[in-house]
């Protein structure tokens, strides 16, 4: 079984300012990992994956995630935060080669002017 | 290319009543998926598609709950009776295969509110 805690509910930044969202995982199995995006009314939209390649993962808009095996986390990091980043963001996992995956409650970034 | 297409985007309805939620996946994906989102969490899969055969249906509450994909293509998500727990968003998704490393495609989500 596998399982995702996602550790802040709300993250607030200015804009300019880091960005760090914080994922843990939890997997009987070598997993693949992925950070989603949703803005308001809006479909999920993936920033990123790990499947077992590099685990410093680049994504869209300048996110980026390292996985880190021996701390079972996979946190997202972006250097400067812009406005249009405030949204609802999802880390999900799933175990490699299977489709279910398995959702964060999600973290919601704020960024204010 | 076009994305993931549901419809409709919003309905409200009185408990008890049947509705249904209609998805059209991005063309030439076999893997298409419906979860449900409830306020302030993460979807949770309702069922997966491989072509038009249900291969991971454990967590749809068969009693009240029906999914088909006929053809292979588009889907058809149905709630009868509908009960004032079922207010959520239906996400559909799709995916060109089964397997965690292919990315799955969202759509924008059906909001159901039953009152």
């Amino acid at each position: 079984a596998q399982s995702v805690t996602q550790l802040d509910s709300h993250v607030s930044v200015s804009e300019g300012t880091p960005v760090l969202l914080r994922c843990n995982y939890s997997s009987s199995y070598s997993p693949s990992l992925f950070w989603y995006v949703q803005h308001p009314n809006k479909g999920l939209q993936l920033l990123l994956k790990y499947t077992s390649a590099a685990t410093l993962v680049k994504g869209i808009n300048g996110f980026e995630a390292e996985f880190k095996k021996s701390e079972t986390s996979f946190h997202l990091t972006k250097p400067s935060a812009h406005m249009s980043d405030a949204a609802e963001y999802f880390c999900t996992c799933t175990p490699s080669g299977y489709s279910t995956l398995t959702f964060g409650k999600g973290t919601m970034l704020l960024v204010s002017p | 290319e076009a994305g993931v297409v549901q419809s409709p985007r919003y309905k409200i309805i009185e408990k008890k009543q049947p509705v249904a939620f209609w998805c059209n996946p991005i063309s030439g994906h076999n893997t298409l998926y419906w979860y449900r989102q409830n306020l302030g969490q993460g979807p949770e899969l309702l069922i997966r598609y491989e072509n038009e055969e249900a291969v991971d249906d454990s967590q749809l509450p068969k009693d009240r709950f029906s999914a088909e994909r006929l053809k292979g293509v588009d889907s058809t998500l149905k709630i009868q009776p509908a009960e004032l727990g079922d207010s959520a968003v239906y996400l559909c998704a799709s995916s060109s295969r089964g397997g965690g490393s292919y990315e799955q495609y969202f759509g924008p989500g059906t909001r159901l509110t039953v009152t």
